[in-house]
Parts: structure tokens; C-alpha cells; sequence
């Protein structure tokens, strides 16, 4: 069974730029999270969608946002960025919801904001 | 708000020798504890998971403990090997959020 991938796996942006980050789902899989991993922070969950619908969201601005397509596939996208943002950006799948359920991490995308 | 904590950012073993890698937690509506395991330029792969309801889950090599009353849970690694080598998370959700928090992170370093 194929793994989550996630594109690209890394990106190079400036100060107020925007990006988007896609994430493929182990195939069956219907709830993807998103999380940031910076030094020091460990990871940090950003967003949950299930069925295309968000159904959880970390205390991340407005700027990050989300969405789910009907196949599960999940796309993240950071709007006016900032320094502060250059991290490893993760997505994980599971079947049913995140909780109690084992998340499957992609390889992550590694985005530079300079 | 850390709820969750890995207090020793590294930790250096033997190899055949036990691996012990502590986490605390503060939010006592976590009822569901997961161990993450981390290779550089990977993302995490699952480790081993424990319920509230118990307080010790094992799967060959790797057993975690589960303390409520002090909010701790531990991982134990026995023997470790070189290939143990990396970075561990531990994660902790509830049936009320469905979120899954994560620790910091520890470094775990297996000499040969």
C-alpha cells in the first residue's frame, strides 16, 4: 500500500508570498492533519479534515488555511508569509478520525520563507 | 501552553543497554498516549500507543507506562540498538477534541 506523499518537498519563498502544499492520503484513508515542526516547538497541529470538512483547528492565524477534496486529498496554503513561517510542514492520514486512530506521517515539505 | 512535555531534549545510551525517554502531560482529559519515532528528512512513524484504561502497553522491544496520577508516561527501549537512533515524540489526544498534541521531541542516541 503506497504511503502519504506529500508535494513539493521543498519550496523557496519570499516575505508575502503565498504558498500551497499538497498531501496524498494512504488510499482509503479519509481524515488528513496537518502539522509544523519547528526547532524547538516539536510538531504542531494546525488542522484536521474528515469527509472535506475541517473538523479541528490549532491556534495557528488565519493566514493558514486548508481543504479537502472528495478524494481525500488535502491541500494546505499559507497566505502573506512570514519569516516566522519557514519550517517543516507535515501531513498525516488516518481511516477514520485522528483520535484513537494511528496517523500515518508523509516525508513532509520543507518550506524556506526568506 | 506546553501541555505536553518532553523535558530531556537528548539522551545517550549503549547499545544492549535500556533506553528510558520520559514525557509529562498537564490536560487531564488526555485519554489516549502515542510514541512517535522520527529519522531526519523522514516524517514520524508510529511506535506503540496505550489507553487510559491500562498502564503498560508492550510490542517486542518497546513498552510505555502509563502514570495518570503524576500525568507521566514513559517509553523503554530494551535492548537498544544503533538503529534506535533518532528522534522520539510523544503524543497525547482525548475523545473530547480528537487533537493530537505532541511533545518537543528527545533525541535518542544509541552508541555502538
Amino acid at each position: 500500500k503506497a504511503g502519504v506523499t506529500q508535494t513539493p518537498r521543498y519550496l523557496i519563498k519570499t516575505r508575502g508570498q503565498q504558498v500551497t502544499l499538497s498531501c496524498s492520503p494512504i488510499s482509503g484513508h479519509r481524515s488528513v492533519s496537518w502539522y509544523q515542526q519547528t526547532p524547538g516547538q516539536g510538531l504542531q497541529f494546525l488542522f484536521e479534515y474528515f469527509s472535506e470538512t475541517q473538523r479541528n483547528k490549532g491556534n495557528f492565524p488565519g493566514r493558514f488555511s486548508g481543504r479537502q477534496f472528495s478524494n481525500s486529498r488535502s491541500e494546505m496554503n499559507v497566505s502573506t508569509l512570514e519569516l516566522g513561517d519557514s519550517a517543516l510542514y507535515l501531513c498525516a492520514s488516518s481511516f477514520d478520525r485522528g483520535y484513537a486512530d494511528t496517523q500515518y506521517f508523509g516525508p513532509g515539505t520543507r518550506l524556506t520563507v526568506l | 501552553d506546553q501541555q505536553v512535555k518532553q523535558n530531556s531534549p537528548s539522551l545517550s545510551v549503549q547499545e544492549g543497554r535500556i533506553s528510558i525517554l520520559n514525557c509529562d502531560y498537564t490536560n487531564s482529559m488526555f485519554d489516549y498516549f502515542l510514541w512517535y519515532k522520527k529519522y531526519p528528512a523522514e516524517g514520524p512513524t508510529f511506535l506503540i500507543s496505550i489507553s487510559s484504561i491500562k498502564d503498560k502497553n508492550e510490542d517486542g522491544r518497546f513498552t510505555v507506562f502509563l502514570n495518570k496520577s503524576a500525568k507521566h508516561l514513559s517509553l523503554h527501549i530494551v535492548p537498544s540498538q544503533p538503529g534506535d537512533s533518532a528522534v522520539y515524540f510523544c503524543a497525547a489526544s482525548s475523545s473530547n477534541t480528537g487533537k493530537l498534541i505532541f511533545g518537543q521531541g528527545t533525541t535518542l542516541q544509541v552508541k555502538p
